[in-house]
């Protein structure tokens, strides 16, 4: 059974800081996808990874892909406050399309 | 609309009663996929749609739930005997279908949060 673990769950960091949040996934995978959540609001798609080493960044946000370790991070540089949202990557397998979701990283950018 | 949209947005009902929840994807997108996420939780999955019919039905948690999509468009997701464990908020996504070098992430619409009283 696919099973996706993401840690830290809660971090608070200091606005101007870098960091970042980890996803392990325990089978062979064929695409990452990383969401974002606001709350009460549903899913925002920021990145799907396709292949090994992939990376894609956009602001202050990078993700890379490393399928051997089955490891994804989502690297957050100079944090600001709108930063501030529970973040979630999630991993489908090859001849399915679900999604199996991590626990999410709760993320808090404090001023 | 653009985006993938659910009705309702709140449901409030009665502990054994029956409940449908709506959900219009993506015009255009050819798989549908309902989510469960409970509080603090990530999405859970509980049944994908290919076109018209359940290609993977088996994150549904029991015979009580059951989704149709009967012209490969808007689903309804239908709980029988509904009980206060089933209180959540139900994700609808779609996505396109080719799986090619692009990617195709789903679009998840804003949720209809059920609470069972």
């Amino acid at each position: 059974e696919l099973k996706v673990e993401q840690n830290p769950l809660f971090l608070s960091m200091q606005e101007g800081k870098n960091y970042t949040i980890y996803c392990n996934y325990s089978t062979t995978s064929d695409r990452l996808y990383w969401y974002r959540q606001d709350p009460g609001k549903s899913l925002e798609s920021l990145f799907v990874l396709l292949s090994n080493g992939a990376v894609k960044q956009e602001g202050r946000l990078m993700a890379s892909l490393d399928t051997k370790a089955r490891l994804s991070t989502l690297h957050i540089t100079a944090a600001v406050h709108d930063l501030s949202a529970t973040y979630f990557c999630a991993v489908t397998t090859s001849g399915t399309y679900k999604y199996i979701f991590g626990t999410g990283t709760r993320l808090k950018v404090l001023a | 609309g653009a985006g993938v949209s659910q009705t309702p947005s709140n449901k409030v009902t009665e502990k054994g009663k029956y409940v449908e929840l709506r959900c219009d994807p993506i015009s255009g997108h050819t798989a549908l996929y309902w989510y469960r996420q409970s509080l603090g939780q990530g999405p859970e999955f509980l049944i994908y749609f290919q076109g018209t019919g359940a290609a993977d039905d088996s994150g549904l948690p029991n015979d009580r739930f059951f989704a149709v999509r009967p012209e490969g468009s808007v689903s309804t997701l239908k709980i029988q005997r509904t009980e206060r464990g089933d209180s959540a908020v139900y994700l609808c996504a779609s996505s396109s279908r080719d799986r090619g070098s692009g990617g195709t992430e789903a679009f998840f619409g804003q949720g209809t949060r059920l609470t069972v009283v």
